[in-house]
């Protein structure tokens, strides 16, 4: 199926740990984003890439960085893992940046101990 | 700093009612909204985009109005169903200083429709 694949799905980590979030869409699209969930702060914004070889910062970037791999990969990497990462973690990709018409992975749900 | 705001945070009702939920925006410098749902620890699905040119889109019992002088948007659901039962996002395209648009993503409506 057609989509945004996310992996892994569950992840624990102990603090200091590192760690990479895969993400891939198959829908060519040009845009993809990160985003973390947390209750009662709603999705915000990690990084986000407007097109291949290109990576910029959201709201909440510290801690984390990205690559854009190729046009259909956009990883997010935890370099030393810390408890306030607990969270989950989604992608999600648009055909440009500001298009809407996002479509989004299942969601990594990461718990740092 | 541009913010989306959605209210009621919570809601439950009875199968069959006509239910209107809300998102409002501080900035009324959009490219588009966007509508979603999200069922309990899954990720989001889409419902309804509209364009800053667009008034409302519609798709089934859902229609979705826009009004960018008001700051508002509204999700309009029809004889609400259980399967209606989720949390319903708003995510709003602002045009960012430097010609980026960035989406900003209100904090939701948990739906549920009881039988």
């Amino acid at each position: 199926n057609a989509g945004v694949t996310q992996t892994p799905k569950f992840q624990v980590l102990k603090t200091g740990q590192s760690m990479t979030l895969q993400c891939a869409q198959d829908m060519n699209h040009n845009s993809m984003y990160w985003y973390r969930q947390d209750p009662g702060m709603g999705l915000r914004l990690i990084y986000y890439s407007a097109s291949e070889g290109t990576t910029d910062k959201g709201e909440v970037p510290n801690g984390y960085n990205v690559s854009r791999l190729n046009k259909r990969e956009f990883s997010l990497r935890l370099e030393s893992a810390a408890p306030s990462q607990t969270s989950v973690y989604f992608c999600a990709s648009s055909e440009s940046l500001g298009a809407g018409g996002y479509t989004f992975g299942s969601g990594t749900r990461l718990t740092v101990v | 700093k541009q913010e989306v705001t959605q209210i009621p945070a919570a809601l439950s009702v009875p199968e069959g009612e006509n239910l209107v939920l809300n998102c409002s925006f501080t900035d009324s410098a959009i490219y588009n909204l966007q509508w979603f749902r999200q069922d309990p620890g899954k990720g989001l699905t889409s419902l309804l985009l509209i364009q800053s040119s667009q008034r409302e889109q519609t798709s089934g019992r859902l229609n979705a109005s826009l009004d960018k002088s008001s700051g508002r948007s509204t999700l309009y659901i029809a004889a609400s169903q259980p399967g209606d039962s989720a949390t319903y996002l708003c995510a709003v395209i602002f045009r960012a200083s430097g010609g980026s648009y960035i989406p900003t993503f209100g904090r939701g409506t948990s739906l549920i429709v009881h039988p």
